[in-house]
């Protein structure tokens, strides 16, 4: 039950694109096709962003996209935004568990 | 409305128990999966538990034997149980729940209780 690993912190430029990176295993995040993200603000409960890869919920911007290939997840920010400034954590269904990245720090300079 | 409300957080002797609680509104605890999350003070968020609407249930190791989930369908209510608590289980505590069409996402999520074990 290893964390998935996740880039610490990224950074963009408002109206820049960013990528924050997932990477796990065969028996989590290459297994399933049941990754998801989240944005969690400062003193705030946790936001779903993306579920199944790539779908999104009613009321998440399309700037929000998601990907997989092999054991890496992607989650990009395109067009960002100040209010895209945040904390994104990546998760993955792994059969009898589930598991989360350690969480990236999006700071838009 | 769409909600749940954790309650049953607080302060804790290592070795100590709590037991947490999360009332749902909108929705019924016993229709999908629920889960507990926490987050340790300024660290990421952990997948601790799941209990499936058959009532199968699942734990992260660190908690395994520990730790027991439950809920009362009558009370629309998910339960945590925590045993043997260990400063490390500091945390605030979450629960969450996928709604609607997303079956496999934490859409729903209370705001949190904090545990925190010290003497």
């Amino acid at each position: 039950q290893s964390a998935l690993t996740q880039p610490r912190s990224v950074s963009g430029s408002p109206g820049q694109s960013v990528t924050i990176s997932c990477t796990g295993t065969s028996s989590d995040v290459g297994g399933y096709n049941y990754v998801s993200w989240y944005q969690q603000h400062p003193g705030k409960a946790p936001k779903l962003m993306i579920y199944d890869v790539s779908k999104r919920p009613s009321g998440v911007p399309d700037r929000f996209s998601g990907s997989k290939s092999g054991n890496t997840a992607s989650l990009t920010i395109s067009g960002l935004q100040a209010e895209d400034e945040a904390d994104y954590y990546c998760c993955s269904y792994a059969g009898s568990y589930t598991v989360f990245g350690g969480g990236t720090k999006l700071t838009v300079l | 409305e769409v909600q749940l409300v954790e309650s049953g957080g607080g302060l804790v002797q290592p070795g100590g128990s709590l037991r947490l609680s999360c009332a749902a509104s909108g929705f019924t605890v016993s229709s999908n999966y629920m889960s507990w999350v926490r987050q340790a003070p300024g660290k990421g968020l952990e997948w601790v538990s799941v209990i499936y609407s058959g009532g199968s249930t699942y734990y992260a190791d660190s908690v395994k034997g520990r730790f027991t989930i439950s809920r009362h369908n009558s009370k629309n209510t998910l339960y945590l149980q925590m045993n043997s608590l260990r400063a490390e289980d500091t945390a605030v505590y979450y629960c969450a729940s996928p709604w609607g069409d997303i079956l496999t996402g934490y859409y729903i999520w209370g705001q949190g209780t904090l545990v925190t074990v010290s003497s």
